[in-house]
């Protein structure tokens, strides 16, 4: 069964700094998907990652995929506190199934 | 383009009851997946509607169920609640099948059982 993970589960940092969210799965897959949530709040899709190698970027964020590694990373550069939330990705594709496994999610503090 | 959309937003039942939750798609969308959310089990898929069919099912009782409309609408059912299905019922739009392309989320209705 597919399994995703997610490292790590809690982040607390500082303004400015930079840091990256891992996101491991345990079989081939060539979707990849990163979602953001606040607090009480919806599932907000951030990125979708369609082929190995892939990167993409928006403001401060940027994700990539290595599907040879099974790995994808969601890259925080420069950290505002704005960007405090939890971090998800979801992987789907995979042959037979139809639908997507989330990871653990990693809760990201960022701290003023 | 209206997004995803989910009623009631907040409902508080008693053990025993069954509850009805619904979503509407994204005009155009065909797949609707849900999901359950509770802070110690994360994001569980429940299962996800294509025309009407149901074409994956997670790893839930059958106290659990669901249906889509031919307008794509979907109803989520919990029948006989029990206090460890209070969560964050989440469901999900997609053009085809859920896993292909991007889920785009509801709100989100807030489950509380007492």
């Amino acid at each position: 069964e597919l399994k995703v993970e997610q490292n790590p589960l809690f982040l607390s940092m500082q303004e400015g700094k930079n840091y990256t969210i891992y996101c491991n799965y345990s079989t081939t897959s060539d979707r990849l998907y990163w979602y953001r949530q606040d607090p009480g709040k919806s599932l907000e899709s951030l990125f979708v990652l369609l082929s190995n190698g892939a990167v993409k970027q928006e403001g401060r964020l940027m994700a990539s995929l290595d599907t040879k590694a099974r790995l994808s990373t969601l890259h925080i550069t420069a950290a505002v506190h704005d960007l405090s939330a939890t971090y998800f990705c979801a992987v789907g594709g995979t042959s037979g199934t139809y639908k997507y496994i989330f990871g653990t999610g990693t809760r990201l503090k960022v701290l003023a | 383009k209206a997004g995803v959309t989910q009623t009631p937003r907040y409902l508080i039942k008693t053990r025993g009851q069954q509850v009805t939750l619904s979503c509407s798609p994204i005009s155009g969308h065909r797949s609707v997946s849900w999901y359950q959310q509770t802070p110690g089990q994360g994001l569980q898929f429940l299962f996800e509607y294509f025309s009407e069919t149901q074409r994956n099912k997670g790893n839930f009782p059958g106290r659990f169920s669901g249906r889509q409309f031919s307008n794509s609408r979907s109803e989520m059912n919990v029948s006989t609640l029990e206090l460890g299905d209070s969560a964050l019922y989440l469901c999900a739009s997609s053009l085809t099948s859920g896993s292909m392309h991007e889920q785009y989320f509801g709100p989100g209705t807030r489950l509380t059982v007492t």
